[in-house]
């Protein structure tokens, strides 16, 4: 088990260009979560998964954010028409469960710098 | 809606002095509560938790923490600090359902531990 990987680890682009990143899970995990962390901030819920279901949405996902689950293994999230207020810790999480308070094991993020 | 409060951005120990980073949570019924810590470029690792089991909880790396419902609080507490323990900490809230499963977390206390 080689824990969360996240890819890439960096990302600068320029403002208005999409970016996507990826998220693989610890396998077997039928829960994976999406945050976003900017400095002196812990992080804050996107959006998450059980298996292929995104079961909810954070308010601050607006429409340019787009996440998928496919087939409940890895997943991507895809940002539209970046926005220099897009820079930020985007942090992927995954656990096992449905009853709640399971662990969430965290990937170590992808800093994206939108110039 | 759950929230956390973690007072203080920095604190700053001695070596071999006690640890106390404090936590306090909002809730409308008694949530579940997480203790992740963030060492440099790496991920968020849990250190403890409480799911409603014992009040006291004790986690890796010789931390505990102790829940008070009257107090609304989740205090970590190390009797002895270490070097290895200077990181950023974050107290973390979430329901007791598997739909109210995402982490609200608070805005992190960074640990100095003086030699």
């Amino acid at each position: 088990d080689t824990g969360v990987s996240q890819n890439p680890r960096h990302k600068i682009t320029k403002r208005g260009q999409n970016v996507t990143f990826r998220c693989d899970p610890i396998s077997e995990h039928n829960r994976l979560y999406w945050y976003r962390q900017t400095l002196g901030q812990g992080p804050e819920f996107l959006t998450y998964f059980q298996n292929e279901a995104q079961l909810e949405k954070s308010r601050l996902l607006s429409d340019r954010f787009s996440a998928e689950r496919p087939k409940g293994s890895f997943s991507t999230l895809e940002i539209q028409r970046t926005e220099q207020g897009d820079s930020a810790m985007y942090l992927c999480a995954s656990s096992w469960g449905t009853s709640g308070g399971e662990t969430q094991y965290f990937g170590p993020g992808t800093r994206l710098l939108v110039l | 809606a759950q929230s956390v409060t973690q007072l203080g951005s920095h604190v700053s120990v001695s070596e071999g002095a006690l640890v106390l980073l404090r936590c306090n949570y909002s809730s409308s019924v008694p949530p579940y509560l997480f203790w992740y810590v963030q060492y440099p470029n790496q991920g968020l690792q849990l250190l403890l938790k409480y799911t409603s089991a014992a009040t006291l909880v004790k986690g890796i790396n010789g931390f505990e923490a102790e829940f008070k419902k009257s107090e609304t609080s989740f205090h970590l507490t190390k009797p002895s600090a270490h070097m290895s323990d200077a990181a950023e900490y974050f107290c973390a809230v979430s329901g007791t359902t598997g739909a109210n499963s995402k982490l609200t977390f608070g805005k992190g206390i960074t640990l100095s531990v003086r030699p």
